[in-house]
């Protein structure tokens, strides 16, 4: 399987702050990675795919970047809502992998 | 509205069977390929399982090939996940998400429903 690694672990910023979240595969995955924002209690929403192309509805604070084993989600200006645990995901093998997450905490 | 949420989780004993379904609406649920996703508790998200938007294509994860079944009637907007000779690390929150395309090989997730709590113990 392909393993995903997401740094950091765990962000505290402020609201306004810029925030930067990165994402490497343990191959070369093209541009199929999606990023997705988790709440608790809640369903995960799809933020982001094939590396970079805005999912409708999103905000467009939200962007993605990379290709290849490196890739990045930038929250430009962070918003209340942004509080959350963030997840890359490959799908490019048959087997779907993500990361370990990284949860954005108030800081 | 366009929605997905999952249901029949519980508490089961090792080495026994549960089955989730998750309901859909707002879509053309035969057009959708579907996937299973789990989050242990403390855990990151797992990939379970896929179904093609027919139902003549499924794929597995290789923690639960052979005891887990996803399956899907079209006719009633539902997907399906059986479960067999469940153990402990079985116990997560169960996820389906949408797959933008119907095809077994429709990877990309557009939309994720809520989930429903699996727990495996004695």
């Amino acid at each position: 399987d392909i393993q995903m690694t997401q740094s950091p672990s765990t962000l505290s910023a402020s609201v306004g702050d810029r925030v930067t979240i990165t994402c490497r595969a343990s191959q070369s995955i093209s541009d199929w990675l999606a990023w997705h924002q988790h709440k608790p209690g809640e369903a995960p929403k799809v933020l982001i795919y094939k590396a970079s192309s805005l999912e409708s509805g999103v905000p467009s604070r939200f962007s993605g970047s990379g290709s290849g084993t490196e890739f990045t989600l930038t929250i430009s200006s962070l918003q209340p809502d942004d509080f959350a645990t963030y997840y890359c995901q490959q799908y490019s093998s048959p087997s779907l992998t993500f990361g370990g997450g990284t949860k954005v905490e108030i800081k | 509205e366009v929605q997905l949420w999952a249901s029949g989780g519980g508490l089961v004993q090792p080495g026994g069977s549960l089955r989730l379904s998750c309901s859909a609406s707002g879509f053309t649920f035969s057009t959708s390929a579907m996937h299973w996703v789990r989050q242990a508790p403390g855990k990151g998200l797992e990939w379970v399982s896929v179904i093609s938007g027919s139902g003549d294509g499924t794929y597995y994860a290789d923690s639960v090939k052979g005891r887990f079944t996803i399956s899907r009637d079209n006719s009633k907007n539902t997907l399906y996940l059986q479960m067999n000779s469940l153990r402990a690390e079985d116990t997560a929150v169960y996820y389906c998400a949408k797959a933008d395309c119907s095809r077994i090989g429709c990877k990309r997730f557009d939309l994720w429903g809520r989930g429903t709590l699996v727990t495996v113990s004695s």
